[in-house]
């Protein structure tokens, strides 16, 4: 299957800090990106959907003013937490799909945020 | 309603065994289908894809579609201990977005 990738797989951060979680396609192009949330023993959440070249579509409930999202390229969306808070703590994932709309879904490694 | 619903289990089965997990889905215009498996403090890897009713075979692994049903299976044949994880069945949604709607999990556990 396609090759999706996230830096970094662990962070702890400081209350008030901002984080910058990186999520790249390996070997294909990727122009919609998708970022979930994960919460122990819950399902994923999807958070936004990130677009190549123009805004993120955020869901509902989720601060894009919180969660910036970025998709600079055809191959690299980035989710940058601001000011980060205990309640942040979760399992971020990206996702990214292969081919058309239809087409299957694949996951990177996940990033597990800390936030004392 | 939840849009993609699972039994969360856990569903316990022996080593050798056939493993049966079920998912139903709401939305009738969904025409896509999936099956991830999640390792504990792991992300989802994707084991299977449907998109038309009736059976689809990949090594131990059938999944099953019934659109009239609105229900979607996966059966693993042979389980075994490294089998266990939570599943997690998921459908594409009809808006056109290309959002995956995921059910809750269905965690197995293959005892040998």
């Amino acid at each position: 299957g396609a090759v999706v990738s996230q830096h970094p797989s662990r962070v702890i951060c400081k209350s008030g800090t901002s984080v910058k979680i990186e999520c790249r396609s390996l070997d294909f192009q990727a122009t919609t990106m998708f970022w979930y949330r994960q919460f122990p023993k819950q399902s994923l959440m999807l958070m936004a959907t990130s677009n190549e070249g123009s805004k993120a579509t955020y869901e509902q409930g989720v601060e894009k003013d919180k969660f910036l999202i970025n998709h600079a390229s055809l191959t690299l969306s980035t989710l940058t937490v601001t000011s980060a808070h205990p309640e942040d703590s979760s399992f971020y994932i990206c996702s990214a799909r292969l081919g058309s709309n239809t087409g299957e879904l694949f996951f990177g490694e996940g990033s597990r945020l800390t936030v004392l | 309603q939840k849009e993609v619903e699972q039994n969360s289990g856990p569903l316990s089965v022996p080593e050798g065994a056939i493993a049966s997990l079920n998912c139903t889905y709401s939305d009738r215009g969904s025409q896509s289908f999936f099956w991830y498996r999640q390792y504990s403090g792991k992300s989802p890897e994707l084991i299977m894809s449907i998109y038309s009713n009736g059976d689809k075979e990949d090594g131990r692994f059938t999944a099953q579609l019934n659109k009239a049903s609105q229900y979607v299976s996966l059966l693993i044949r042979d389980s075994q201990p490294s089998d266990s994880a939570t599943y997690l069945c998921a459908a594409l949604g009809s808006s056109n977005t290309g959002k995956l709607i995921f059910g809750q999990g269905t965690t197995l556990q293959v005892k040998p």
